[in-house]
């Protein structure tokens, strides 16, 4: 596809239920990568994919949280339980290649989750 | 702990030039990016620094000093477009994970 893109682009849910967010890389990235932005702040880490797996998950804020990335290309980012504190931008990016040398990331529009 | 800090916002008008300045304290550097981000928008990329000096793209520069863990955004011959939120980032290990600042909201004034 010509870039990263996401779906929903707004949800709103209610307080403890489960909600999927999805992102599509750009065709032959092999890194993919999850960012949580709340209002007016910076971007924090989520988790990062090499292909399928997952090296660094150290950014998920508690085991609610959970990521999938199948066929080296689609993603799905799981909270489950969800709490007002999850209300945030959740934004995907994707890079050709994530070790090593500096490799740029090319972020998609986000999902706003909203948790009522 | 990790951190990166920059300042919360900068106003200057159009045609003019400014410096948003990055100083980072991070367990692991390899390498300083800004990405640029206008409301409600994705971020983009703008530079990238791995090694001490000044990379030049345009209108838009980027500095480093590894010795003083500090940066620079420069953008000169300011134009409303610019006005946006800017976010220095560290990559901080060989993972590919970006560490953001909290951003520096830009606004270009005519």
């Amino acid at each position: 596809g010509a870039g990263v893109s996401q779906s929903p682009s707004n949800k709103v849910t209610e307080k403890g239920k489960d909600v999927e967010l999805r992102c599509d890389p750009i065709s032959g990235h092999t890194a993919l990568y999850w960012y949580r932005q709340s209002l007016g702040q910076g971007l924090e880490f989520l988790i990062y994919f090499q292909g399928n797996s997952a090296p660094d998950k150290s950014g998920l804020p508690s085991d609610r949280f959970s990521a999938e990335r199948t066929g080296g290309s689609v993603s799905t980012l799981t909270i489950q339980r969800t709490q007002q504190e999850d209300s945030a931008v959740y934004l995907c990016a994707s890079s050709l290649v994530g070790g090593g040398a500096f490799n740029e990331q090319f972020f998609g529009p986000g999902t706003r989750l909203t948790v009522l | 702990g990790q951190s990166l800090e920059q300042p919360s916002e900068v106003t200057a008008v159009e045609g003019a030039i400014v410096q948003i300045n990055c100083t980072y304290q991070t367990s692991g550097f390899y390498g300083l990016s800004w990405y640029q981000q206008h409301d409600g928008g994705a971020p983009t990329f703008l530079s990238y620094n791995a090694l001490d000096g000044l990379e030049e793209t345009g209108r838009f520069s980027s500095f480093l000093s590894r010795s003083d863990s500090y940066g620079y955004l420069l953008l000169q011959e300011l134009q409303m477009k610019d006005s946006a939120s800017y976010f220095c980032a560290v990559k901080g290990n060989q993972g590919g994970k970006l560490i953001f600042g909290q951003g520096t909201e830009l606004s270009v004034k005519p």
